[in-house]
């Protein structure tokens, strides 16, 4: 069965664009769930999607914003690019049992980096 | 207080050490406990899962939960120097949102 995957692997933005991230969970797992890694704050959760619909939000500023496709396959988005953004990007997917979160499994990132 | 607290090292051990990696956590109701083993520039990868305290063991790897202290652990056995990688506690209740330590830089040395 593939793994999570997540497109592009790498980005180069400058300040004040915007970008926007792709993840394709593995077949069969309905929550995608997103995270920024950086050296100095480790995984922060940015939010969570199942059925197309955002189920819970971590505390980042209104320019990170995601939506889930029908098919399962999720999209973030980062307007009005700060160099603090510049970070490691990574996409989880789970199952959905009795409508709660199964162990979450990491796509491999998609490296932002800010100038 | 973080949720989940877990020193971020950097740890450094000879090859064949017997190494320890832990965390602390602070809600009772979380219920199931996760290790990631992450290298360098690549996603975070399961490890190791466990429901409910006790030991769990996978060849080199032990995962370990002291619910009355809320204490869990990652033992691993023989360590190769292919071990060098950051590894994260996680946690969550059942519902939405896991929440990981912060992860901790482990070295093997040949």
């Amino acid at each position: 069965k593939a793994g999570v995957t997540q497109t592009p692997r790498y980005l180069i933005k400058t300040r004040g664009q915007q970008v926007t991230l792709s993840c394709s969970p593995i077949s069969g797992h309905r929550s995608v769930s997103w995270y920024q890694q950086t050296p100095g704050q480790g995984l922060q959760f940015l939010f969570e999607y199942f059925s197309e619909t955002q189920r819970n939000k971590g505390n980042f500023p209104g320019r990170f914003s995601g939506r889930q496709f029908s098919n399962s396959r999720s999209e973030m988005n980062v307007s009005t690019l700060e160099l603090g953004d510049s970070a490691l990007y990574l996409c989880a997917s789970s199952l959905v049992t009795g409508g709660q979160t199964d162990t979450q499994y990491f796509g491999p990132g998609t490296r932002l980096t800010v100038l | 207080q973080k949720e989940v607290e877990q020193d971020p090292g950097p740890l450094s051990v000879p090859e064949g050490a017997i190494v320890s990696l832990n965390c602390t956590y602070s809600n009772s109701a979380f219920q199931y406990f996760m290790w990631y083993r992450q290298y360098s520039r690549k996603g975070p990868e399961l490890l190791m899962y466990t429901y409910s305290s006790g030991n769990k063991e996978d060849g080199r790897f032990t995962a370990q939960v002291d619910k009355s202290s809320k204490y869990i652990s990652l033992f691993i056995r023989d360590s190769q120097p292919s071990d060098s990688a950051t590894y994260l506690c996680a946690t969550y209740t059942g519902g939405f949102k896991t929440i990981f330590g912060a992860g901790t830089r482990l070295f093997v040395k040949a």
